[in-house]
């Protein structure tokens, strides 16, 4: 089925460093969704792209849509502690906008003061 | 007044048992979704739930079942609980373009 693969899976700063991760696919993405579960809590959408070659801000948060569509990256300026959790890229497994959501594996972000 | 809800929040249990997690939006949603994450935090998608269309995770074991009496609910029995079982299970629900996560139960079989 469909899936996406997401780097790396975990990921330790200083902070005050910045932070990407990212997700790769096969085959080409409809849209992709990011979403950040902070330790204990559960998943929170953060964004959706859907045009190729988009890019999105979010405060310190870049998202990037790939010109092909197959790739995306969360970058993260001068990580906080408050920036602490889990990341997941997110795709729906038919390709359109319902359907089951797939989730990446997520990549662990700690953020040593 | 909480999107998704689901109870129980912690869920201990024995080997053998048959339990049942509840899940309930009042977003109007028409898709609802279960998931599993294991302790390595990966999220695994085992149902959604759409216009009384039900589309399963082939790795699923049959031991798991949805359940939704209304386009608001979405429930989760498992029976003969085994301890691979052990997870947390979160609902979700979702208009389309994004999904609203339920707390997540803690289940775990001893």
């Amino acid at each position: 089925g469909q899936q996406v693969m997401q780097i790396p899976q975990y990921q330790h700063v200083q902070e005050g460093e910045d932070f990407t991760t990212y997700c790769n696919s096969s085959t080409t993405l409809s849209n992709i969704q990011w979403y950040k579960q902070r330790p204990g809590g559960h998943p929170v959408f953060l964004i959706q792209l859907v045009k190729s070659g988009e890019v999105k801000k979010q405060k310190r948060l870049t998202f990037q849509f790939g010109e092909a569509k197959k790739n995306s990256s969360l970058h993260i300026t001068a990580t906080q502690t408050t920036d602490v959790g889990t990341y997941f890229c997110v795709t729906p497994a038919y390709g359109g906008s319902q359907g089951n959501l797939i989730f990446g594996k997520g990549t662990k972000l700690s953020v040593k003061p | 007044d909480t999107a998704v809800s689901q109870t129980p929040k912690y869920l201990v249990t024995q080997m053998g048992n048959d339990k049942s997690i509840k899940c309930e939006q009042n977003l109007g949603h028409d898709t609802m979704y279960w998931y599993k994450q294991d302790s390595k935090k990966f999220l695994k998608i085992m149902f959604s739930y759409n216009n009384k269309e039900l589309i399963i995770n082939e790795t699923v074991p049959n031991r798991f079942s949805p359940k939704s009496p209304d386009k608001a609910h979405l429930n989760l029995h498992i029976n003969s609980l085994e301890l691979g079982d052990s997870a947390v299970y979160f609902c979700a629900s979702s208009q389309g373009i994004l999904a609203f996560f339920g707390q997540g139960t803690r289940l775990t079989v001893v």
